[in-house]
């Protein structure tokens, strides 16, 4: 089956840098990718749609300044959390889906950020 | 707007016991309807789905029915085991390509 990584899987980061997450398909071609944020005992909260070759669509109260996304390549996408603070500390979850309008989306195993 | 609504658990289950996982949404129009399990240490993966009403998904005993009558997609199993112990999320999309909208995941403790 389709298979979704993601690097790094647990990252501390000091209070003001910023992280990269890295989500790639690893044998198809996404076109759409999609980041989420889970919190400890919450759902999986949807951040952004990203799609291949353009920008990035942010859920309301997600700002894009902070968390950029580029999805640069069918296979690559990137999270970048920017100055990063300890309330951004969480669980993000990337997902793929390998052709416009597909039911189906395979998920990355997540990254672990803790920010001190 | 559309919502996914699942009982929180924990759910402590003894192996062969029965198993139920109410799930409820709100959308308007037909969503597709989805379970996804969360092993420790994994990423999500899809355990079944359901596209209308009336459709039945099933996959490794586990089952679920679209009730669009009450809103309802029910995750069951006849007889669990030790190695089902996860955390089960219910999630709908209101349409294709379109991103998942999950409730709040339900953990399965199964022991023997």
């Amino acid at each position: 089956g389709a298979v979704v990584s993601q690097h790094p899987s647990r990252v501390i980061c000091k209070s003001g840098t910023s992280v990269k997450i890295e989500c790639r398909s690893l044998d198809f071609q996404a076109t759409t990718m999609f980041w989420y944020r889970q919190f400890p005992k919450k759902s999986l909260m949807l951040m952004a749609t990203s799609n291949e070759g353009s920008k990035a669509t942010y859920e309301q109260g997600v700002e894009k300044d902070k968390f950029l996304i580029n999805h640069a390549s069918l296979t690559l996408s990137t999270l970048t959390v920017t100055s990063a603070h300890p309330e951004d500390s969480s669980f993000y979850i990337c997902s793929a889906s390998y052709k416009t309008g597909t039911e189906t989306q395979y998920f990355g195993p997540g990254t672990r950020l803790l920010v001190l | 707007g559309n919502s996914v609504t699942q009982m929180e658990g924990p759910v402590t289950l003894s192996e062969e016991a029965f198993l139920t996982i109410n799930c409820t949404y709100t959308a308007t129009g037909y969503p597709s309807l989805f379970w996804y399990v969360q092993y420790p240490g994994e990423g999500l993966q899809l355990l079944l789905k359901a596209t209308k009403a009336d459709d039945k998904g099933s996959n490794k005993g586990f089952e679920a029915t679209y009730r669009k009558e009450t809103t309802s997609f029910h995750l069951e199993k006849g007889s669990v085991q030790v190695s089902d112990s996860a955390v089960y999320f219910c999630a709908l999309r209101y349409q294709a390509g379109t991103a998942l909208i999950f409730g709040k995941g339900t953990t399965l403790s199964v022991s023997s």
